[in-house]
Formats: structure tokens, C-alpha cells, sequence
């Protein structure tokens, strides 16, 4: 199976500021990658599919690069809704499989 | 517009079982690729399985936690979990999902989750 590995954990940043979340695969899965956001008690939502293409209706400060086995989210621009949990996810082969996930917290 | 919407979750005791329903409107089942995804605190969110279009054979993958406990089906307009054996661990929100062509394999639609809880 392939391993994703997220880092950090978890982070607190200030309104405005600039987030990078990265994302390392086990093996090269191309550009295979979605991103995904979680806020409590609401569904989870794709924001970024194929490793840099933006869901319909997210926001432009959201950008995602990467391939083979490297990736990062990038928040330009920190706002109070992106508090949220971030994952990402291997859809290469299957069993399709997530990263342990990032809690972004406002300071 | 894609519409999901679970059920059936609730408290079971370990070795039980439960039978998740995702209803589904806004597109026609038999030719979308699906998927269930869990969630709980500790290990966060998890995929389970999916199924291929029927016209894709209808073919089905787990992930190895669930692999030969956990049955994924379509009924009509619904999308069917069925889980057997069921283990403490399985505790989570369970959510379905469709399968995007348009976004490489991305789950790009999900339902509001519901909630399996395994206790004794």
C-alpha cells in the first residue's frame, strides 16, 4: 500500500499569513493527488484535484503543486473559515489512501 | 445537483452488524464510480471501498481493515454498506462519496456523514 505523510501535524498561524502544508508519498504517484478540507460537524469537501487543479468554488488564495512523490497546499493568505483539518489523498492505486492530516488553527 | 445522504448508522456491539444507505439524487448511480470513507478522531479520515460503474463490471475494492467484513452495493438509487464482524476500531462517521471522472479520481461529492458507533 502506498503511505502519505503529512507535515505538520498541526499549525497556528495569524489572519494573513502564509500556510504551506506538504505531503510525501511512499512511491511516485504521478499527480494522483486531492486535497481535501474538514471543519467540524460539516462534510468533507475537495478542494484540489490531479496534484494543482482547484475544485469549482474555492477560493483563489488555495494552490497546490507537486508530482511523483512530493506535494504542498498552499494558503496565500491566511482567513478566519480555513480552520479547518487538511488531508491528502493517494487516488493512484488502490486501496486509495490518506494522510494522517493537518489541524490549521488561527492564532 | 449531486445529492447524498446517509443512514442507518448506530450502536452495535462488537461481531455485529449494520447496513449504511446512501441515497443519492441529481445523477444516475449506475454510472458513477462511488465510494465510502470514514472518519474518526484518532486516525482520521480512512477510505474503505469503492465500486465501479456497472458498466465497468461493478467491481469492487476495500481497504485491508475491512476487506471481507465490509460489502459495498448499489440497490436502485441507493448505495448499499454492508458490514459484518464489526470491530471497536470501525467506530466513525461513515461517509459516501462519488468518484469524480472530471477530477482524476478526486471524491468530489459527500454526503453529511452517519455515525457507527461499536461498543460493548
Amino acid at each position: 500500500d502506498i503511505q502519505m505523510t503529512q507535515s505538520p501535524p498541526s499549525l497556528s498561524a495569524s489572519l494573513g499569513d502564509r500556510v504551506i502544508i506538504t505531503c510525501r508519498a511512499s512511491q511516485s504517484i504521478s499527480d494522483f493527488l486531492n486535497w481535501y478540507q474538514l471543519k467540524s460537524g460539516k462534510a468533507p469537501k475537495l478542494l484540489v484535484y490531479a496534484a494543482s487543479s482547484l475544485q469549482r468554488g474555492v477560493p483563489s488564495r488555495f494552490s497546490a503543486s507537486g508530482s511523483g512523490t512530493d506535494f504542498t497546499l498552499t494558503i496565500s493568505s491566511l482567513e478566519p473559515e480555513d480552520s479547518a483539518i487538511y488531508y491528502c489523498q493517494q487516488s493512484y492505486s488502490v486501496p486509495w489512501t490518506f494522510g494522517q492530516g493537518t489541524q490549521v488553527d488561527i492564532k | 445537483e449531486v445529492q447524498l445522504a446517509e443512514s442507518g448508522g448506530g450502536l452495535v456491539k462488537p461481531g455485529g452488524s449494520l447496513r449504511l444507505s446512501c441515497e443519492t439524487s441529481g445523477f444516475n448511480l449506475n454510472d458513477a464510480w462511488m465510494s465510502w470513507a470514514r472518519h474518526t478522531p484518532g486516525r482520521g479520515l480512512e477510505w474503505v471501498g469503492r465500486i465501479n460503474r456497472k458498466t465497468d463490471g461493478g467491481t469492487t475494492d476495500y481497504a485491508a481493515p475491512v476487506k471481507g467484513r465490509f460489502t459495498i452495493s448499489r440497490d436502485e438509487s441507493r448505495l448499499i454498506l454492508q458490514m459484518n464482524n464489526l470491530k471497536t476500531e470501525d467506530s466513525g462517521v461513515y461517509y459516501c462519496t462519488t468518484v469524480g471522472v472530471a477530477t482524476i479520481n478526486g471524491l468530489d461529492n459527500w454526503g453529511q456523514g452517519t455515525l457507527v458507533t461499536v461498543s460493548s
